[in-house]
């Protein structure tokens, strides 16, 4: 079945500093890739996504690119906020249908001033 | 667009007692709708599959009798978790896809249950 692995956190990293959060997958057919955050006592808003293999997701800062050789969608941004604290999940869906979003364990990033 | 609202967002039951979570897709229509519980500091588990019309698709070791899906329109699911116990604490959220945009889930802001 569909699976997905990230890095276990938490991380902790100063602000303006580099962030990676690893991310790979395994999955059959040509799933589409998600990077979600989620804040403290919310629910979960969508940062970034990708749908096919070479393609780049981006926003607020964020990069992402799907990674068919590697199995793999990285999270990177290259100056930290504070305000980026939060947890982070890599999730995936099927090619096919109304499938569910399958999630990883989630990184709990925290960065301080 | 694709805005999904779930209420309440906290709840505080006794033992023994009903919870009803409801879940509305605001402008666009959800032939499906998905519930996840998530454990604090743990990643989202998903509890079901909502389908219009007919009868929820559980994950393995969900209780069905505990955790009542019903979604009786395209645009509200409902998750009523019977006979409450402390243990049934959780934070529940829902999601959908609109199907304009394609690949694209859309989240609730979850609901705190507390059971005391």
């Amino acid at each position: 079945g569909n699976s997905v692995t990230q890095m276990e956190g938490p991380v902790t990293l100063s602000e303006e500093a580099f962030l990676t959060i690893n991310c790979t997958y395994t999955a059959t057919g040509y799933p589409s890739l998600f990077w979600y955050v989620q804040y403290p006592g919310e629910g979960l808003q969508l940062l970034l996504k990708a749908t096919k293999a070479d393609d780049k997701g981006s926003n607020k800062g964020f990069e992402a690119t799907y990674r068919k050789e590697t199995t793999s969608f990285h999270l990177e941004k290259g100056s930290v906020q504070v305000s980026d604290s939060a947890v982070y999940f890599c999730a995936l869906s099927g090619s096919s249908g109304n499938t569910p979003l399958v999630f990883g364990k989630g990184t709990r990033l925290s960065v301080i001033a | 667009g694709a805005v999904v609202s779930q209420h309440p967002s906290r709840v505080i039951c006794k033992s023994g007692t009903s919870v009803k979570i409801e879940c509305r897709s605001l402008d666009f229509q959800a032939t499906t709708m998905f519930w996840y519980r998530q454990f604090p500091k743990q990643s989202l588990m998903l509890m079901a599959t909502s389908n219009e019309g007919s009868k929820a698709t559980y994950e393995q070791g969900v209780e069905k009798d505990k955790f009542l899906i019903n979604h009786a329109s395209l645009t509200l699911s409902t998750l009523t978790v019977t006979s409450a116990h402390p243990e049934d604490s959780s934070f529940y959220i829902c999601s959908a896809r609109p199907q304009t945009t394609f690949y694209g889930y859309t989240f609730g802001s979850g609901t705190r249950l507390t059971v005391v």
